[in-house]
């Protein structure tokens, strides 16, 4: 079956620091990949995607990063604000359906 | 806000009951998803409808069930609930059928079983 594994947990931030929130994948053939915020007591939200013919995209501050050879994503949130607090899942299709890691929760500390 | 509704956002209810979530997806949306949150998981896929059809199906248990209906809302019934069914339960939907592009959420449902 398919893994999304986030590397840490909880992830704590000066605001205005750079912030940096990694996840593994275990299915080499996925395709593609999004990565989606929680806000506490909201749904997720989507954030950023990327397929698997990119390595790296960028949004508004925010910037994915995708390493195929290790099956490695990344998100990079630049000038982390107060409102950047929340749990960040990134998710890997599929096989039909959209595998979610546990999430990280990063915290931005005034 | 997503432009999904889901209810109740609340609900406590004991082993054994039975009981309905409801979603309804954004408008012109014609897919629907359901997730399950836990504690200590991340969001497990159980079930998606596409335009009234079953699309595609994930860990759902036997003791839960979905449909769309014509006018595109979804319910998913919970039944023989066990304590380990207490979870967020979240729907969420978008345009196209294929597991592609941006899913938007609903703020979800909290089953508690006691």
């Amino acid at each position: 079956g398919e893994s999304v594994g986030l590397h840490l947990p909880t992830l704590s931030v000066q605001e205005g620091d750079n912030s940096i929130i990694n996840c593994a994948y275990s299915n080499s053939a996925s395709d593609y990949f999004i990565w989606y915020k929680q806000e506490s007591g909201k749904g997720p939200q989507f954030i950023i995607d990327i397929r698997s013919n990119m390595d790296k995209r960028q949004g508004q501050r925010v910037t994915v990063l995708l390493n195929k050879t290790v099956k490695h994503l990344s998100l990079q949130i630049a000038a982390t604000q107060p409102g950047d607090s929340a749990v960040y899942f990134c998710a890997e299709e599929g096989g039909n359906q959209f595998y979610f890691g546990t999430g990280t929760s990063l915290t931005v500390i005034p | 806000d997503s432009g999904v509704t889901q209810t109740p956002k609340h609900l406590i209810t004991a082993t054994g009951q039975r009981v309905t979530l409801r979603c309804s997806p954004r408008s012109g949306d014609l897919s629907v998803y359901w997730y399950q949150q836990s504690l200590d998981q991340g969001l497990q896929f159980l079930i998606q409808y596409y335009n009234g059809e079953e699309r595609a199906k994930g860990n759902i248990l036997e003791r839960f069930s979905a449909q769309q209906f014509p006018d595109l809302h979804s319910e998913l019934n919970l039944s023989s609930l066990e304590l380990g069914d207490s979870a967020l339960y979240f729907c969420a939907s978008s345009v196209q059928g294929a597991m592609i592009g941006e899913l938007f959420f609903g703020e979800g449902s909290r089953l508690t079983v006691l």
